[in-house]
């Protein structure tokens, strides 16, 4: 089956350091993509591993480790602006030929406060 | 370079009526994906296009349909409307399937079905 599972919410203080788990079963791995979500937004981009190891992209890291079937990002000196649904995304390995389906979790709505 | 972008960006719809909704890919790309994104489920995939065929397609009822043109422009139909079409719908292009390590989405359609 199919199963990406992230926590549901989660709060922060501005300036410090958060993660945000994702772990992941899914029918075939073809990388796993990050997305941030303002309300009424549409997604926006943050990172992307398909490799084991770590991402980093200025405050922004993620981490994968296939074996476990588990990714995290990690959020740097946290801003207000940072509040907002962080979504984590399998693509999947079709083995009838190359797809881009993303299977994404229900997102984890951080709350930065002050 | 000018990102993915859908029209319209808001459609208000009664129960029983269809409606057509159009995505332009990144210049370029010709690989777009559809999804659907409502409060309850989430991001859910509808279907992928690459090269004006349909490679991919989510559990979705027949209702719900796409096509890809010759220039890679895509659209997606929703026939005899319910309720629970109600949704952002959401379209992302690549270069190619399976092989991009981004994959940016539009700013979305926001339908209501009354």
């Amino acid at each position: 089956g199919q199963n990406i599972d992230q926590p549901t919410e989660m709060t922060a203080t501005e300036g410090a350091i958060v993660q945000i788990n994702c772990t992941y079963q899914t029918s075939g791995f073809n990388g796993l993509f990050w997305y941030q979500q303002h309300a009424g937004e549409a997604p926006t981009f943050l990172s992307y591993n398909v490799l084991d190891g770590l991402e980093e992209k200025g405050r922004f890291s993620s981490f994968l480790s296939r074996s476990k079937g588990y990714s995290y990002l990690l959020l740097k000196e946290l801003q207000m602006k940072d509040s907002a649904s962080y979504l984590c995304a399998v693509r999947e390995r079709n083995y009838g030929g190359a797809t881009n389906k993303l299977i994404f979790g229900t997102g984890t709505l951080l709350a930065v406060q002050p | 370079k000018a990102g993915v972008t859908q029209t319209p960006r808001y459609l208000i719809k009664t129960r029983g009526q269809q409606v057509t909704l159009s995505c332009s890919p990144i210049s370029g790309h010709r690989s777009v994906s559809w999804y659907q994104q409502t409060p309850g489920q989430g991001l859910q995939f509808l279907f992928e296009y690459f090269s004006e065929t349909q490679r991919n397609k989510g559990n979705f009822p027949g209702r719900f349909s796409g096509r890809q043109f010759s220039n890679s422009r895509s659209e997606m139909n929703v026939s005899t409307l319910e309720l629970g079409d109600s949704a952002l719908y959401l379209c992302a292009s690549t270069p190619a399937p399976g092989v991009a390590d981004t994959q940016y989405f539009g700013p979305g359609t926001r339908l209501t079905v009354l």
